[in-house]
């Protein structure tokens, strides 16, 4: 299966900055079948981002997605209060489908 | 708008079968353009794919899972269903029931949008 690796575990910003979040893969992520989700406490997680890049319906324009092949980005390009959470990536490009262990962005 | 409401039991006993139903409203599961998932999360940590069905009954299961899970569809009301068998500790977990959009056909290769509210599972005696 394919494992997904986010880095950093813990990012502390501030409202404001900039954000960048990075999922690497064990193998090349065919297609590039890569999803972001958000996940604040207590609830279910929201898709961001799909086919790497591609926005969800009613995502705000200060998420975007980019990489191919084993390395993948997100990146908020400016930090809302509402925007401290944590973070999952996901490949549906091989199955099993897989998600990474999560990079939880907090407010510094 | 699609709405996924889930059901089941929050307590299991050990080595008996978690069963939850996720109900679709707002939309049709015999929709051809999407599969219909269930994730689940231990407390405290990630996120685990279970298995995936489409409306005709295909499914995928994750392989650690797949000799002890059963996921099913009832198109007739709009539902589909996971059974866990023979359930320890290590089960304890938030459920979550999802669709499973893709922008290829057959919708084999999906990502989840939206996920229902999850259930809280815990296995104890």
């Amino acid at each position: 299966e394919i494992v997904l690796t986010q880095s950093p575990g813990t990012l502390s910003l501030s409202p404001g900055e900039r954000a960048t979040l990075s999922c690497r893969a064990s193998q090349t992520v065919s297609s590039r079948y890569l999803a972001w989700y958000q996940q604040k406490p207590g609830q279910a997680p929201r898709l961001l981002i799909y086919g790497a890049s591609s926005r969800a319906t009613g995502i705000p324009d200060r998420f975007s997605g980019s990489g191919s092949g084993t390395d993948f980005t997100l990146t908020i390009s400016r930090l809302e209060p509402e925007d401290f959470a944590v973070y999952y990536c996901q490949q549906y490009g091989s199955s099993p489908w897989t998600f990474g262990q999560g990079t939880k962005v907090e407010i510094k | 708008q699609l709405q996924l409401q889930q059901s089941g039991p929050g307590l299991v006993k050990p080595s008996e079968t978690l069963s939850l139903t996720c109900t679709v409203s707002g939309g049709s599961i015999s929709s051809s353009a999407y599969y219909w998932g269930w994730i689940r999360q231990p407390p405290g940590k990630g996120l685990e794919w279970i298995g995936s069905i489409y409306f005709s009954g295909t499914t995928y299961y994750n392989p650690p899972l797949k000799s002890r899970v059963t996921i099913s569809v009832d198109t007739s009301m709009n539902q589909f269903s996971l059974k866990v068998r023979s359930v320890t500790a290590t089960d304890t977990a938030i459920y979550y029931c999802a669709r499973g959009p893709a922008d290829i056909f057959p919708p084999s290769h999906h990502w989840f949008d939206p996920w229902g509210q999850g259930t809280l599972v815990t296995v104890s005696s």
